[in-house]
């Protein structure tokens, strides 16, 4: 399958652990994104990296929160001392800017639970 | 707070009907998505409209991207069940910006046989 990948599909926490999610994009792609659904409403964008810079953060991005990808490829994105609001599906997405259609490809998203 | 404001939230129809569902903002965008999103999944994209007047059709959906590049809409004809899933409208603000997407709350669609 040379989909996006993302894993773990569900994560059950209590408050104030801390949680790692990893995405692996399409291997062609240069852009990797993270978007964040809550119940009820669409994806929010968190922030976005081409190649291994991170672009563009989010303001719903706080310091809690950091993402990396460290060589290009794989992302991880970190939550230290998750809180109740966390809760959320987070979707990793990835392009190409070479041949540009505008899709983004998603993942299945990880079930973020904290209790 | 969702700039892109999708209605109805939801809609259930028998098998046959025609529905359909609309996007609406204040803002101008470059382009605008469609996406169907099923329980546990991610997003898949339907369709991408970048010219304001422009109507896709994909077999049994038509999409239309309002003149001033505000609104869009979905339309579903002869519905099936297998069209069962959040409708998710998504706009980007510039081109280089087409990853970066501000998506409406969803229309959840149920279509019983």
């Amino acid at each position: 399958d040379t989909g996006v990948s993302q894993n773990p599909r569900h994560k059950i926490t209590k408050r104030g652990q801390n949680v790692t999610f990893r995405c692996d994009p399409i291997s062609e792609h240069n852009r990797l994104y993270w978007y964040r659904q809550t119940l009820g409403q669409g994806p929010e964008f968190l922030t976005y990296f081409q190649n291994e810079a991170q672009l563009e953060k989010s303001r719903l991005l706080s310091d809690r929160f950091s993402a990396e990808r460290p060589k290009g490829s794989f992302s991880t994105l970190e939550i230290q001392r998750t809180e109740q609001g966390d809760s959320a599906m987070y979707l990793c997405a990835s392009r190409s800017t070479g041949l540009d259609t505008g899709e983004l490809f998603f993942g299945e998203g990880s079930r973020l639970t904290v209790l | 707070t969702q700039l892109l404001e999708q209605s109805p939230q939801f809609l259930s129809i028998q098998e046959g009907e025609n529905l359909t569902v609309y996007c609406n903002s204040s803002s101008v965008f470059s382009s605008l998505q469609w996406y169907r999103q099923e329980p546990g999944e991610g997003p898949v994209l339907l369709v991408t409209v970048v010219t304001g007047g422009e109507v896709k059709k994909l077999k049994r959906l038509t999409f239309q991207f309002g003149d001033a590049r505000k609104d869009s809409s979905l339309h579903i004809t002869a519905a099936q069940p297998g069209d069962t899933g959040l409708y998710l409208c998504a706009g980007a603000e510039t081109t280089d910006s087409w990853g970066k997407l501000q998506f409406g709350a969803g229309t959840q669609v149920v279509v019983t046989p």
